[in-house]
């Protein structure tokens, strides 16, 4: 089946420095990822979409300079945290489509991100 | 205003009986496709269940069954004969318009069984 693998799965860093977190398609070809937060107990918030070789497509309210997103090429993705504060500390999930398919959603296993 | 509504932060069940996820969504698109995942305390999202806007039956997986009520927009879950690993967050989802469209979740509702 289709699977996506998405590093690290944890990380603490310090306050202003940058983080960068990896989803890789490993057997299939993901034109679109997606990139979601999720607080504790809450729902999963969808940050941005990134389509392969072209800029991301940010959502309202959503700091494109802060959450970095890079899709150069068509199994990777990767989501960059700049200047890293306490209150970017969350769970970073990313999910890919897998061509057109109604339900080829896959998702990653998540990166909890914490800053100290 | 919401897509998607999960009305029940929490729902107790015992081991062995069946359990009912409530989920409504709003759209006016008339091509759209639910879906069920549970993410258990790990994080990891699982796919349980998938209805499109035209299917003619309700969709079953196993011991998951979605109740699809177009007219009411309701796609609620059903979980037959629980069980303690089934105790997760439930989230219902929602693609609009062409597949491969950005999933909507709810908020939500944490399952908990107990033996």
């Amino acid at each position: 089946g289709a699977v996506v693998s998405q590093h690290p799965s944890r990380v603490i860093c310090k306050s202003g420095t940058s983080v960068k977190i990896e989803c890789r398609s490993l057997d299939f070809q993901a034109t679109t990822m997606f990139w979601y937060r999720q607080f504790p107990k809450q729902s999963l918030m969808l940050m941005a979409t990134s389509n392969e070789g072209s800029k991301a497509t940010y959502e309202q309210g959503v700091e494109k300079d802060k959450f970095l997103i890079n899709h150069a090429s068509l199994t990777l993705s990767t989501l960059t945290v700049t200047s890293a504060h306490p209150e970017d500390s969350s769970f970073y999930i990313c999910s890919a489509v897998r061509g057109s398919l109604n339900y080829g959603y896959t998702f990653g296993s998540g990166t909890r991100l914490t800053v100290v | 205003a919401q897509k998607i509504t999960q009305t029940q932060p929490g729902m107790f069940v015992q081991e062995k009986e069946a359990v009912t996820l409530d989920c409504t969504y709003d759209t006016s698109d008339p091509s759209y496709g639910l879906f069920w995942y549970k993410q258990p305390s790990s994080g990891e999202m699982i796919f349980l269940i998938y209805q499109g806007s035209y299917d003619q039956q309700n969709a079953t997986e196993g011991r998951y069954s979605l109740n699809f009520q177009k007219a009411r927009k309701s796609a609620n879950l059903v979980i037959s004969a629980s069980q303690l690993g089934d105790s997760a967050m439930y989230f219902c989802a929602m693609r609009e318009s062409q597949a491969g469209t950005a999933l909507i979740f709810g908020k939500g509702t944490t399952l908990s069984v107990s033996s």
